[in-house]
């Protein structure tokens, strides 16, 4: 039971340039979420989607974009990366509905924008 | 606008002692407060406190959750090597769409 992967774990970009950050799970669950995780501020929610074709924004959702065209599936994508984008990345996924039960999550994107 | 805040945001004791971190929040309509544990990786879950479970304990980790006052406390007793992590507070709004989270509490136990 692979739970949450992500993809790449480590990944540097230069600013301007655009990428994908890969995320899948294999528990059938509807909620599927990205955060950013910076020293000091805790985990803050960028995107959110509570099943195939739904998405919504979260709390920092400039400059960031996702699409969710499976159960599985929720990939993260920087349309034109920023150093201000540098950060850790997780996914996470959990219960239809029900993100107040436990949220299950991947092990991170460390991204550096330079 | 929906908040949860921690405290400490950091911490650093012995082996063997007791500690207590703190976790207030304000939001509408509150349904559950969960704890995590992040060490070097994912966090990983903890306890879920709601209006009828107030009180969890899981070996020398206990919470417990004070509606009136609108937060919660997680001690740990006789603290290990091992416990030393970011020690994150959460809390679900908007209907339980969105789980806004507290700064964290690093927390290094010294042997």
């Amino acid at each position: 039971n692979a739970g949450v992967t992500q993809t790449p774990k480590f990944q540097v970009l230069k600013t301007g340039q655009s990428m994908t950050l890969q995320c899948a799970q294999d528990m059938n669950h509807e909620y599927m979420s990205w955060y950013r995780q910076d020293p000091g501020m805790g985990l803050r929610l960028i995107h959110y989607s509570v099943g195939a074709g739904i998405t919504d924004q979260g709390e920092v959702p400039n400059g960031y974009n996702v699409s969710r065209s499976t159960t599985e599936d929720f990939p993260l994508r920087l349309l034109s990366a920023a150093p201000s984008q540098t950060s850790v990345y997780f996914c996470a996924s959990s219960l239809t509905g029900a993100p107040w039960t436990e949220a299950f999550f991947g092990q991170g994107t460390r991204l550096t924008v330079v | 606008e929906d908040k949860v805040v921690q405290s400490p945001l950091s911490l650093v004791v012995h082996e063997g002692d007791t500690v207590t971190l703190n976790c207030s929040y304000e939001v509408t309509n509150f349904r559950s407060l969960l704890w995590y544990k992040q060490e070097k990786k994912a966090p990983t879950f903890l306890f879920m406190l709601t209006s009828s479970g107030i009180e969890k304990k899981s070996g020398r980790l206990s919470s417990i959750l004070d509606k009136k006052e609108l937060s919660s406390i997680l001690n740990i007793t006789a603290t290990q090597t091992g416990d030393s992590a970011i020690y994150l507070c959460a809390v679900p709004t908007q209907g339980a769409q969105k789980l806004v989270f507290g700064q964290g509490t690093r927390l290094t136990i010294n042997p």
